[in-house]
Parts: C-alpha cells; sequence; structure tokens
C-alpha cells in the first residue's frame, strides 16, 4: 500500500469545468511533486514544493494550478483542460528537497480523461 | 545521447532465469540513481537506490560505474511477480529533485 494517497482516483471532466486533485502524505516528507504519465511513456515533472514553497515549474501551461496548504498536502487546480491532458497524474514526495539520496514515493495516481 | 537510455526490451524470460537490465545516463554530475517498477496501470514503485559500491537487496542486484556512467540491475531467480517495466531514474545534477526517467523496460517472466 502507497503511503502517498491521492484522490480522486479517476476523474471525467469537460473543458469547461473546474476541478482539483488532491494529494496528502504523513510520512515528515518536505518535498512534493506533481508529474503527468501518458500511456507507454515515462512520468514527466510538472511542479516541485520544497518546504510548502513552489520551487519548479516545468514550463506547466496556466491551466495547471499547484497548492501546497501545508507541508502534508498537495492540490492541482484544473482550469479549462485540453483533451491532450488525458493522462495519469502523480503525485510523489521525497524526505526533503534536493540533496543526496533521497528517493520519490509515489501515490497510485489520479486517471484523468477530458471530454 | 539521450539523459537516460534503457534496453529496449521486452525481455521474456522462464520462471527461474537471471536477467539483467543496462542503463547509461549522459549527465556527469548526477548523483543519485535508483530503479523503480511499475505494473501495468500504476504507479512506479522504488524498487532499490543504486549506491557507487554497489547494492543487494534480496533477489536484486544493482551496480553502477561512475567512469562509464552506466547503471545496472540484475534479477536472480525471476518470479511470476516480477512481470512489471523497470523504469531506470537518475537526479538531473548533485542534489537535483528532478528525476529524469528512462523510457523503461518490460519483462515478462513466463511460467
Amino acid at each position: 500500500d502507497t503511503e502517498v494517497t491521492q484522490t480522486p482516483k479517476h476523474l471525467v471532466m469537460g473543458m469547461t469545468n473546474k476541478k482539483s486533485l488532491k494529494c496528502e502524505q504523513h510520512m515528515g516528507h518536505r518535498a512534493m511533486y506533481w508529474y503527468k504519465q501518458k500511456a507507454k511513456k515515462p512520468p514527466e515533472l510538472m511542479f516541485v514544493y520544497s518546504y510548502e514553497k513552489l520551487s519548479i515549474n516545468e514550463s506547466v501551461p496556466s491551466r495547471f494550478s499547484p497548492e501546497c496548504p501545508n507541508s502534508s498536502l498537495l492540490n492541482l487546480h484544473l482550469h479549462a483542460l485540453q483533451p491532450e491532458d488525458s493522462a495519469l497524474y502523480l503525485c510523489a514526495s521525497s524526505q526533503d528537497g534536493g540533496g543526496g539520496n533521497q528517493p520519490q514515493h509515489f501515490g497510485d495516481g489520479t486517471r484523468l480523461s477530458i471530454l | 545521447r539521450k539523459e537516460v537510455e534503457q534496453d529496449p526490451g521486452p525481455f521474456n524470460v522462464p520462471e527461474g532465469a537471471t536477467v539483467a537490465f543496462n542503463c547509461t545516463y549522459s549527465n556527469s554530475a548526477s548523483q543519485s540513481f535508483f530503479w523503480y517498477r511499475q505494473d501495468c496501470r500504476k504507479e512506479p514503485k522504488l524498487l532499490m537506490s543504486v549506491y557507487s559500491s554497489g547494492n543487494e537487496d534480496g533477489r536484486f542486484t544493482a551496480q553502477l560505474n561512475r567512469a562509464s556512467q552506466y547503471i545496472s540491475l540484475l534479477i536472480r531467480d525471476s518470479k511470476l511477480s516480477d512481470s512489471a517495466t523497470y523504469l531506470c531514474v537518475v537526479a538531473r545534477g548533485a542534489g537535483s529533485y528532478q528525476l529524469t526517467f528512462g523510457k523503461g523496460t518490460k519483462l515478462s517472466v513466463i511460467p
């Protein structure tokens, strides 16, 4: 069982909808991540939060808006998405930001479909 | 040279076989290396970190050759449950949050 919990597991939304993906971890990790994964491709990094501050945005379109309310929670707000945004969205966390061998632990993802 | 390159696969091996995966990386400043496994339509799961001296975890052995920028994973006595895609993962630079994933190698262990 994963120690990073993501909700919802599945989400279907229209292009005009606003929805949010949620991620929670209680391992005391101080770095949290959002990834996007398309079928048969490796995960692609979207955002990194370190100590609750956004430290990396990999040139992600503004229709994706991350938020880190506290050290255990990470949200991804979605608005006006396109069909090509359909993918598996993975949240991950690591013990702290950068430095040393700090593996990332993944949640089981939200499978998003845009109609 | 791609940032992280892996054997293309797929590897189809009988139960009990030994199988080896190879991976090369291009960024000589990389300091952290990992193997993850990913089952179909599931999240990547950390299999093991890779240390300079090499490390072993049960049937799994990981090796790192910094001079050649090469990482390997050896699986002994393959089980049906080992069937998955194995991802070679490298931190982009020293102390980097940013991981670069290889495209993965699919392993099927056949009864």
